[in-house]
């Protein structure tokens, strides 16, 4: 079936630094790619998405490529900071059965120090 | 308020208490759903309503009840759980059930069942 496959965390790093967080995903057809982000003590909300190969979503200094070839869509932030320390979920639209639901990944808990 | 609120943000309740978990929506959206969230686990979509109608439901027991009176509202309703309920369960909305839909998500409700 469908499914989501993020690097394991926990992710730290030091204020500044270069971070990347891989995805990969397994599908059929062609789905929507997401990253959602949850802050400590809130919901998830919605970071950025691509809805077709080679488009490449972005938001507060985050990217991501929705890469066909390789099947990934992994995030990148060339300098993090400290209100970046959050969970970071990827996640496609399946489409399957005439039901239409997100799958995510088991989320990447980054941390930033000063 | 805007966004998706729910309450009660944390509840600890008994195998044999019955206990409801509300959500409520302020975008004007159509579509509404509950996760659960377990650690080290990707996110479990459970209940999925549209317009008031349930359109999805993921094998979820029959210990856990939803409830869509309206667009804006959604409960959840608790009976009999097991230890292993335990979780944060997330409520969303989105516009429509399309899967390419951006999902609003609400603060969750932190159970912990004795």
């Amino acid at each position: 079936g469908n499914s989501v496959t993020q690097m394991e965390g926990p992710v730290t790093l030091s204020e500044e630094a270069f971070l990347t967080i891989n995805c990969t995903y397994t599908a059929t057809g062609y789905p929507s790619l997401f990253w959602y982000v949850q802050y400590p003590g809130e919901g998830l909300q919605l970071l950025l998405k691509a809805t077709k190969a080679d488009d490449k979503g972005s938001n507060k200094g985050f990217e991501a490529t929705y890469r066909k070839e390789t099947t990934s869509f992994h995030l990148e932030k060339g300098s993090v900071q400290v209100s970046d320390s959050a969970v970071y979920f990827c996640a496609l639209s399946d489409l399957r059965g005439g039901s239409e639901k997100l799958v995510f990944g088991k989320g990447t808990k980054l941390t930033v120090n000063p | 308020e805007t966004g998706v609120t729910q309450t009660p943000r944390h509840l600890v309740m008994g195998m044999t208490n019955k206990k409801s978990l509300k959500c409520e929506q302020h975008l004007g959206h159509n579509a509404m759903y509950w996760y659960k969230q377990s650690a080290k686990k990707p996110l479990e979509l459970m209940f999925v309503y549209s317009l008031e109608e349930r359109v999805e439901n993921n094998s979820v027991p029959s210990r856990f009840s939803p409830e869509c009176p309206n667009s804006s509202h959604l409960f959840l309703h608790l009976h009999t759980l097991q230890p292993e309920d335990s979780a944060l369960y997330l409520c969303a909305s989105s516009q429509d059930r399309s899967s390419t839909d951006t999902q609003y998500f609400g603060p969750g409700t932190r159970l912990t069942v004795l």
